[in-house]
């Protein structure tokens, strides 16, 4: 059974450090792995798709990084802003199979003081 | 595009009554998901739809909880009866498939007192 966990649950910065978020997930045989924004009482907002062919995506201050063998992605954040205060998800699509089968981790809370 | 439109955005109801969350999904998304987030257990995928046939409904909780997506641009999930333990944040998401990734409405908060 596909588990994903991402550490640390929080983490709180001051403005203006670079930080990294991690993910793991425990099946490597993913289809492609997706990060997400959550700011509080909101939905999901997506951030970075990563493809199964592919080992990073960027998209202005993030990086996301993804290593299906060590089963491990990493979510890169430069120069930290407060408005980059929310949760972080992390989410692996199983290889093949069903569509459905997009698991979840628990995020991480971030909070960038001024 | 409106991205994925759920309406109520807050509920509260008494345990007992019938509950009934909408959705409209992306237009041309052939895929529909409807997860409950909780903070014990997270997002949890309760039921999917492609083509508007369900396609996997085992993480549906119970027989109290049904789905239905009688067109391309409408779900309903409905709660019947509704208990105090449904009280979570229900989300709508859509797709054109994996490659593409999910587009996640902003849910429907859901107390049942």
């Amino acid at each position: 059974k596909q588990e994903v966990t991402q550490i640390p649950a929080a983490l709180s910065v001051p403005e203006g450090e670079n930080l990294v978020l991690n993910c793991s997930f425990t099946d490597s045989a993913i289809y492609n792995l997706q990060w997400f924004r959550q700011d509080p009482g909101k939905g999901l907002t997506s951030l970075l798709l990563i493809q199964s062919s592919q080992r990073e995506q960027t998209s202005g201050r993030l990086n996301a990084s993804l290593d299906k063998s060590s089963g491990r992605s990493t979510l890169y954040i430069a120069a930290s802003q407060p408005g980059d205060s929310a949760t972080y998800l992390c989410a692996v699509y199983r290889d093949g199979g069903s569509q459905g089968n997009l698991i979840f981790g628990k995020g991480t809370k971030l909070s960038v003081k001024p | 595009d409106a991205g994925v439109i759920q309406s109520p955005r807050h509920e509260v109801t008494e345990m007992g009554q019938e509950v009934t969350l909408r959705c409209k999904p992306i237009s041309g998304h052939d895929y529909l998901f409807w997860y409950r987030q909780t903070m014990m257990r997270g997002l949890e995928l309760l039921i999917y739809f492609n083509n508007n046939v369900p396609i996997d409904d085992s993480g549906m909780p119970e027989d109290r909880f049904s789905a239905k997506m009688p067109n391309a641009s409408f779900s309903t999930l409905k709660i019947q009866p509704s208990e105090p333990r449904d009280s979570a944040v229900y989300f709508c998401a859509s797709s054109q498939g994996q490659i593409y990734g999910y587009t996640f409405g902003s849910g429907t908060r859901l107390t049942v007192v």
